[in-house]
């Protein structure tokens, strides 16, 4: 079964830092685009951000408003996804969900990971 | 940036149809996904490629595309069809619409 488990989520105060990692099992995780997806409280799905497989250039993406705040990476060989988040404002406040790209639509989703940005 | 319009709420009596839009510049150049999300938990696939079906989901749920706009259908809507349903597209990078909350009077 694919499947795929954020964790690192937790409470930080505005300005300071945390790490998600997202550890995939029953796929080839070197083979996949993964994306970070984000929902704040109460509101929509918004993409976060974005990083291809190494075959296809390792190129990442991101959101405007996350920006040079944010970096996404993989380790290939640990089958994990991480994301850094820098200067944390209370915007950023939303539950994380670790994202499986398939050939057509985004078709492994973990249950996500909640950042709670608070003084 | 790109965006994608839904209307933010649509009702529907159990056993009737619902339709969910969901309009964007030059969505006709594109495909489109649905996927459900119920309360605490993760959404799910109902419809890629505007108008396929994943394997597993019921065939009461139908997708179309029209010019810019794509629509979700879900014909004999049960109460557990109650959710939020979201479009989404790839244009240089992944859009979500605003999503639509399903309320089964």
């Amino acid at each position: 079964e694919m499947q795929v488990v954020e964790s690192g989520g937790g409470l930080v105060k505005p300005g300071g830092s945390l790490r998600l990692s997202c550890k995939a099992s029953g796929f080839p995780f070197s083979n996949a685009w993964m994306s970070w997806v984000r929902q704040a409280p109460g509101r929509g799905l918004e993409w976060v951000g974005r990083i291809k497989r190494k075959t296809d250039g390792g190129t990442i993406d991101y959101a405007a408003p996350v920006k040079g705040r944010f970096t996404i990476s993989r380790d290939d060989s640990k089958d994990t996804l991480f994301l850094q988040m820098d200067s944390l404002i209370t915007e950023d406040t939303a539950v994380y969900y670790c994202v499986k790209r398939g050939s057509w639509y985004m078709d492994v989703w973990g249950k996500g990971a909640t950042v709670t940005v608070s003084s | 940036s790109y965006e994608l319009t839904q209307p933010p709420s649509v009702s529907v009596s159990p056993g009737q149809t619902a339709s969910i839009t969901c309009s964007g510049d030059k969505l006709g150049d594109k495909y489109a996904c649905w996927y459900q999300q119920k309360p605490g938990q993760s959404p799910v696939v109902l419809i890629y490629q505007d108008n396929k079906r994943p394997s597993g989901i019921p065939e009461r749920f139908s997708g179309s595309k029209s010019g810019n706009t794509a629509t979700l259908t879900i014909s004999g809507t049960q109460a557990m069809d109650e959710a939020d349903y979201y479009c989404q597209a790839w244009d240089s990078s992944v859009v979500f619409g605003g999503g639509t909350k399903l309320t089964v009077l």
